[in-house]
């Protein structure tokens, strides 16, 4: 089974700190993904990598960076973190579609999810 | 961009009951509409996919119909059992990136 880990399933963090969210996947992937959820909103796309050191924008990438130096991690950057920023992070991996123009979607793999609260 | 919008929001069936979430997509050029289930405490999982180039597709007591004039989908569920309660999420994209809609809670009354 593939699996995706997210390395901590809660967080609780301060205005202003840095925070990292990282997160695994075991099956060779090209691609990950990172997604906050939130109540009435559903999964938006923060930011997706198709490559080790290839990172695109998603929906919502403000106040966030991404880092991915292999292919199997892909990290989650609050530089400064904000109250806005309280929600739930998914990561996911999937396997088609190498590249940006790729005109094919496969099945997305998520991990658990990773809570934050910034107080 | 594509927007999703997916009603309704929460949904309470009887046990044995069947039960339909509906999504609506605005990009024509759309051609992929995964379903994803989240049950509590997890990340969301495929349950089932169809592609543009199908109007149907059943995997036991699930099916979802779409209908790309309209630019309409639909998850229908039936004979509902007690582990079918969960959020329910639809997505359209033509490409790597899927836009979700808001979820739909599903709870399935014994």
């Amino acid at each position: 089974d593939v699996k995706v880990t997210q390395s901590s399933r809660y967080l609780v963090k301060r205005t202003g700190e840095k925070v990292f969210l990282e997160c695994v996947q075991d099956m060779d992937h090209e691609n990950m993904f990172w997604y906050r959820q939130d109540p009435g909103l559903g999964l938006r796309l923060i930011y997706f990598s198709y490559d080790v050191k290839m990172k695109e924008k998603g929906d919502i990438p403000e106040g966030y960076s991404v880092s991915r130096e292999k292919k199997e991690r892909f990290s989650l950057i609050l530089e400064s973190a904000s109250t806005n920023q309280t929600s739930m992070y998914l990561c996911a991996s999937s396997l088609w579609g190498t590249t940006r123009d790729s005109r094919a979607t496969g099945e997305l793999f998520f991990g658990e999810g990773s809570r934050l609260t910034v107080l | 961009g594509e927007n999703v919008e997916q009603h309704p929001s929460t949904l309470s069936v009887q046990e044995g009951d069947s039960a339909v979430i509906k999504c609506t997509y605005s990009d024509s050029a759309s051609n992929y509409f995964p379903w994803y289930k989240q049950e509590l405490g997890k990340g969301p999982q495929l349950i089932i996919d169809i592609r543009s180039n199908v109007g149907e597709k059943k995997d036991q007591r699930i099916a979802v119909t779409l209908n790309k004039t309209a630019k309409h989908f639909s998850l229908h569920i039936t004979e509902t059992q007690p582990e079918d309660s969960a959020v329910y999420f639809c997505a359209a994209s033509q490409h790597y990136k899927l836009s979700f809609g808001a979820g739909t809670t599903v709870t399935v009354r014994a």
